[in-house]
């Protein structure tokens, strides 16, 4: 069965530090990885990978994957009070079933 | 992206009773899945419902429990049968293209007293 770990789960910082989140996965048949934020009720779309080593970048955000190892991190520099949220890393897997399997997340909050 | 008008964004409802959630996809989509995300945890695929064929529930959830209508490719409901205080969860809706990846619907808050 196919697996996400995210941590920290909760993180405090203050306004204008640089936060990293973690994601490792265990997956059988690996298609891609998929970070979300999720403020309210629906997550919104952050970054897709599908490679090693190709840095995704938006912004101030910016993502990462190691298909070796089986983790990826969300890097988020200077952050704001507005990058406050829950942060979801989610697996697709293999074959013609295109659901996703998503990990815990890691609550982020930014003090001002 | 695909864009899902997500109904009712909240609701607070009586155990016993049963409540519909509707998305309506402002495209032709094939494929649907309805995520249920209780306090504190990360969402759970309940079942992928596609047009033309029955919905397909993951382990622990059954169409008595969660039916599922999909009469076309723009429309999808889920209902909470039955519920109880443990059904209190975010539900949501979400779509895959080819296009644009996964987009979800603006979930529906379900508090059960």
């Amino acid at each position: 069965e196919d697996k996400v770990v995210q941590s920290p789960l909760s993180l405090v910082v203050h306004e204008g530090d640089t936060v990293t989140l973690n994601c490792s996965y265990e997956v059988t048949n690996f298609r891609s990885l998929l970070w979300y934020k999720q403020e309210k009720k629906a997550p919104t779309f952050l970054f897709m990978l599908t490679s090693s080593g190709i840095e995704k970048k938006s912004g101030r955000l910016s993502s990462i994957l190691d298909k070796k190892e089986l983790f990826s991190i969300l890097n988020i520099t200077a952050t704001q009070t507005g990058d406050s949220a829950v942060y979801l890393c989610a697996l697709h897997s293999g074959g013609s079933n295109y659901k996703l399997t998503f990990g815990k997340g890691t609550l982020l909050t930014v003090n001002p | 992206s695909a864009v899902i008008s997500q109904k009712p964004s909240r609701d607070i409802c009586q155990r016993g009773t049963s409540l519909t959630i509707q998305c309506q996809v402002d495209s032709q989509v094939t494929m649907m899945f309805w995520y249920r995300q209780q306090p504190g945890q990360s969402l759970t695929l309940i079942a992928t419902a596609n047009q033309g064929s029955e919905a397909t529930y993951e382990s622990g959830f059954v169409i008595d429990k969660f039916p599922i209508s999909r009469p076309n490719l723009t429309f999808s409901t889920l209902t909470v049968s039955n519920m109880s205080p443990e059904d209190s969860s975010i539900y949501l809706c979400s779509v895959f293209t080819s296009d644009y990846g996964y987009t979800f619907g603006s979930g529906t808050r379900l508090t059960v007293v």
